[in-house]
């Protein structure tokens, strides 16, 4: 593989239950994000990790969390999923740890729709 | 707050230019991106701009104007395979990306 994976690519899911959405890189680099992308809206960062073993909160964290294992992978849980969670999710990923010209590049994303 | 605003949606020609603003309050600025996504594909990157000017890459150019919290993307010589959304995005002071809306662009022949 090349780039970002992403699964499922989409899921339907029962309130209350709880889910993870799983992301993994091959690029080796520093960085990867988890951001929510809803109609109308601008994309919104839930969790972030700017090296393997790091994390830190976005602008809306609530109800979901992540971790950072290893480089490769950096899955994101809704413990306890709310119909509001409802959104297609991108994982991205960039080389440094976000300044200079760091542009980051996104996984296919998971569309997630909670009944 | 931070606020980063586009237009929702454009239309033009196919052949033709479109310029596509973004103006935007941040706190902070550590550069400016302007990425392309066709509908249900993820986002990709087009342009990044940290200095005031003009960065030409083939059909598509950025500008920008820190003074005034402005930047533009120029597509000339429009393709049917425009037809996107284009999204803006400041990196603030945090060095996380803010992101615009959109602006979905629609290329009729």
């Amino acid at each position: 593989i090349a780039g970002i994976t992403q699964a499922p690519t989409s899921q339907i899911l029962a309130a209350g239950r709880r889910m993870t959405l799983r992301c993994t890189q091959d690029m080796r680099h520093n960085a990867m994000y988890w951001y929510r992308q809803d109609l109308g809206l601008g994309l919104r960062l839930i969790h972030y990790s700017n090296t393997a073993g790091t994390t830190g909160k976005g602008e809306v964290p609530d109800g979901y969390s992540v971790s950072r294992a290893n480089t490769d992978d950096f899955p994101l849980t809704l413990a306890s999923a709310v119909p509001s969670q409802t959104s297609v999710y991108f994982c991205a990923s960039s080389p440094g740890s976000g300044g200079g010209t760091d542009t980051q590049y996104f996984g296919p994303g998971t569309r997630l729709t909670v009944l | 707050g931070q606020n980063i605003d586009q237009p929702t949606e454009m239309t033009a020609t196919e052949g033709a230019i479109v310029q596509i603003n973004c103006t935007y309050q941040t706190s902070g600025f550590n550069g400016l991106f302007w990425y392309q996504q066709h509908a249900g594909e993820a986002p990709t990157f087009l342009s990044y701009n940290v200095l005031d000017g003009l960065e030409e890459k083939g059909r598509f150019s950025s500008f920008l104007s820190r003074s005034k919290g402005y930047s533009y993307l120029l597509l000339k010589e429009l393709q049917m395979k425009d037809s996107a959304s284009y999204l803006c995005a400041v990196r603030d002071s945090n060095y996380q990306l803010i992101w615009g809306a959109g602006t979905k662009l629609i290329i009729k022949p």
